[in-house]
């Protein structure tokens, strides 16, 4: 059983530039999350996609956009980069209304220069 | 405003040298204390929920437990490969969310 897939693992921009990260939730889930975990800091919650929607966002700019498919994955967009985006985004997916536990996956290492 | 303030930031062990690591939190109403451990490059790894004051979890040489302003990580005779970096995170009850708020973890190193 495959758990949570991000990709790509690693990714380098320029400022000014667009990105858009990938995630394949852990067969099963059908909720999946989006954090931003700078260097040295806990995991940032972006937003939360269920039934193709965002449910709920965090203290993120309109920047950060997503988008949820019909098989569960999820894309994160970020538009305009700048130096301060530079961190290691996590994927991490739930069933709805579990509240247990998360299951992350390895992230995507961002550097913006 | 959920808060969650984890201590001490980093902490050094030697193999067998048993420790505790704490977590603080302020929230309205407490859903769920969650500990999560989390290697260099990769995405945090579940390990515990708690739900109660008083509750213990216990899993191999790591003990988690509850009251109702803090959670402690008990670590006994602690191996190299215990080393990690340790993630509480809290839910609350209010408002309908799920979205747990995270520390900022404690640095943990095991010398053999």
């Amino acid at each position: 059983d495959a758990g949570v897939t991000q990709s790509p693992t690693h990714l380098i921009k320029t400022r000014g530039q667009q990105v858009t990260l990938r995630c394949s939730p852990k067969s099963g889930h059908d909720t999946v999350s989006w954090y931003q975990q700078a260097l040295g800091q806990g995991p940032q919650f972006i937003f939360q996609y269920y039934e193709e929607e965002e449910r709920q966002r965090g203290n993120f700019p309109d920047r950060f956009s997503g988008h949820q498919y019909p098989n569960y994955s999820s894309e994160l967009n970020v538009n305009a980069l700048l130096l301060g985006d530079s961190a290691l985004y996590l994927c991490a997916s739930s069933l709805e209304g579990v509240i247990e536990k998360l299951f992350f996956g390895s992230g995507t290492q961002l550097s913006v220069l | 405003e959920d808060q969650v303030t984890q201590s001490p930031e980093a902490l050094r062990l030697q193999e067998g040298e048993s420790s505790s690591l704490n977590c603080s939190y302020t929230v309205s109403g407490l859903r769920g204390l969650f500990w999560y451990r989390q290697d260099p490059g990769k995405g945090p790894e579940f390990l515990f929920t708690l739900y109660s004051a008083g509750e213990e979890k216990e899993k191999e040489r790591l003990k988690a437990t509850l009251t109702k302003k803090e959670s402690f990580l008990h670590i006994t005779a602690p191996k190299p490969e215990d080393s990690a970096t340790y993630l509480c995170a809290v839910q609350a009850v209010s408002g309908g969310s799920y979205i747990p708020t995270f520390g900022r973890g404690t640095s943990l190193i095991v010398h053999p």
